[in-house]
C-alpha cells in the first residue's frame, strides 16, 4: 500500500523563524512529489518535483527531493503570519495507464507574531 | 480567467437521500478527481477520470459514483448518504498525467 507521512504534524513557530517540514514516501512507481498550501479552503499548489537534487525556489519558500532516501524537505525562510497554513505533501504514483495522487494527512503550520 | 467550480459550498442531507455534487472546470483539463478531507485521514481519492467516458475507483470509492459525460463537469453522487459521509469534498482537475492539480473551494456535507 503506497504510503506518504509528513512530520510534524503541527508546528508553533515565531515570525521570522525559518522552518523545515518533511515528507518520507513508499509509494509503487514514483513520477513526481508536490506540495500544496492549504488555508481555509482548496489546497494551491506551490511545487512539482520529479528529479533528486534539485531545488525549487519561490521566494521564501524551497524544497528539495531525495528519490534515494524517498524523501522531501519544505524549508520556510523568514516566516510569517501569512504562512500559517497546512501543508500537504502528495505523491504521484502510475502504474497500468493511470496515474495517481497519494497525500499525506499534512503538517499544520502556525505562526505567531 | 478559466476555473474549477464546485456547487453547493454547504450542504446538509438526511441519511439515505441521493445527493449529487457538481464540479465544473474550465481549462478544458483531461483529467478531474475528487478527493474527501476528514479530520486524521487527510485527502482521500474517491473516483477520477482522465476523459469523456471514462471513469475510475479511487480508495475509498464505496458509496459514491460520478460520470463524465463532457470535458468540463465530472459530478459525484452519492447514491444513499450515510452519516459516514459528512465530508469536506473537494474536486480537482489536472491538464495531463504527472502534472499538478489545481483544486476547487470544496463543498462541506453533513449527513445527518
Amino acid at each position: 500500500e503506497d504510503k506518504v507521512v509528513q512530520s510534524p504534524l503541527s508546528l508553533v513557530v515565531h515570525e521570522g523563524d525559518t522552518v523545515t517540514l518533511n515528507c518520507s514516501y513508499e509509494v509503487t512507481n514514483f513520477r513526481s512529489l508536490l506540495w500544496y498550501k492549504q488555508e481555509k479552503k482548496a489546497p494551491t499548489f506551490l511545487f512539482m518535483l520529479t528529479s533528486s537534487g534539485i531545488e525549487k525556489k519561490s521566494g521564501r519558500l524551497s524544497s528539495i527531493l531525495d528519490k534515494k532516501e524517498l524523501f522531501s524537505i519544505l524549508n520556510i525562510t523568514a516566516t510569517q503570519t501569512g504562512d500559517s497554513a497546512i501543508y500537504l505533501c502528495a505523491v504521484g504514483n502510475s502504474g497500468a495507464g493511470s496515474y495517481q495522487l497519494t497525500f499525506g494527512k499534512g503538517t499544520k503550520l502556525s505562526v505567531i507574531p | 480567467d478559466a476555473e474549477i467550480t464546485q456547487s453547493p459550498r454547504h450542504k446538509i442531507t438526511e441519511t439515505g437521500r441521493q445527493v449529487t455534487l457538481a464540479c465544473h472546470q474550465t481549462w478544458n483539463h483531461n483529467n478531474m478527481f475528487w478527493y474527501r478531507q476528514d479530520l486524521g485521514h487527510g485527502l482521500r481519492l474517491i473516483h477520477y477520470s482522465y476523459g469523456v467516458q471514462d471513469t475510475n475507483k479511487g480508495e475509498v470509492s464505496d458509496g459514491y459514483s460520478v460520470s463524465r459525460s463532457n470535458t468540463e463537469d465530472l459530478p459525484l453522487t452519492l447514491e444513499s448518504a450515510a452519516s459516514s459521509q459528512t465530508s469536506v469534498y473537494f474536486c480537482a482537475s489536472s491538464v495531463n498525467r504527472n502534472t499538478e492539480a489545481f483544486f476547487g473551494q470544496g463543498t462541506r456535507l453533513t449527513v445527518v
